[in-house]
């Protein structure tokens, strides 16, 4: 069965620092890997995906994932960590022969000014 | 473009009681989703539509969720009668299709008392 693994609850950065959230994933077939932001009162927003090529994906406000399937994970980083930055992101996963997404149970990323 | 519009935003029933959401997928969007999101877990699918037809339900509590969408565009999800484990967030996803990545709705938040 397919299932995403977040093991922070909680990250916390100070802003201007590197940021890494966390994702492991397990799945039998190719995986397919998303990471999404939820703010406060809002619904979830596309931050990138991985489908195949490059192991390294860049995605929407300065946000990058590290696909490595040896490890099974994909983690979501940054270079430099923004107070704005400050939010719940969900990794979620499905299978290139399945259709359904299947959510971690998110991050909690806050970053300090 | 306008993103998946979702009413109400928040909704306080009592247990037994019936209540109904309605989402607005982005236009063009054959694939719709509804989600429920527990408070500090991932979201989970409850129902996935193709157009007008029910791709998967599999996880939809059927003896008091139900779901349609009639002319395969706006969709409305029904709890009768609503349990305190109801309490939750629903969220309506639209996708272009089954493999693309998924838009979300702000959501609405469900309090059973």
């Amino acid at each position: 069965a397919q299932s995403v693994a977040q093991p922070e609850d909680q990250v916390n950065v100070a802003e201007g620092n590197p940021l890494t959230v966390k994702c492991t994933y397990s799945v039998s077939g190719n995986p397919y890997l998303f990471w999404y932001v939820q703010y406060p009162n809002r619904g979830l927003q596309f931050l990138l995906k991985y489908i195949t090529g490059d192991n390294l994906v860049k995605g929407s406000y300065g946000f990058e994932a590290e696909f490595n399937k040896s490890q099974t994970s994909f983690h979501l980083k940054k270079p430099s960590a923004l107070v704005s930055d400050s939010a719940l992101y969900f990794c979620a996963v499905r299978m290139d022969s399945s259709y359904k997404l299947i959510f971690g149970s998110g991050t909690r990323l806050l970053v300090r000014p | 473009e306008a993103g998946v519009a979702q009413s109400p935003r928040y909704k306080i029933i009592e247990k037994r009681q019936s209540v109904a959401f309605w989402c607005n997928p982005i236009s063009g969007h054959a694939t719709l989703y509804w989600y429920q999101q527990i408070l500090g877990q991932g979201p989970k699918l409850l129902i996935q539509f193709q157009n007008n037809g029910v791709v998967d339900d599999s996880q939809l509590p059927k003896d008091r969720f139900s779901a349609e969408r009639l002319k395969g565009v706006d969709s409305t999800l029904k709890i009768q009668p609503a349990k305190l484990e109801d309490s939750a967030v629903y969220l309506c996803a639209s996708s272009v299709g089954t493999s693309a990545e998924q838009y979300f709705g702000p959501g609405t938040r469900l309090t059973v008392t």
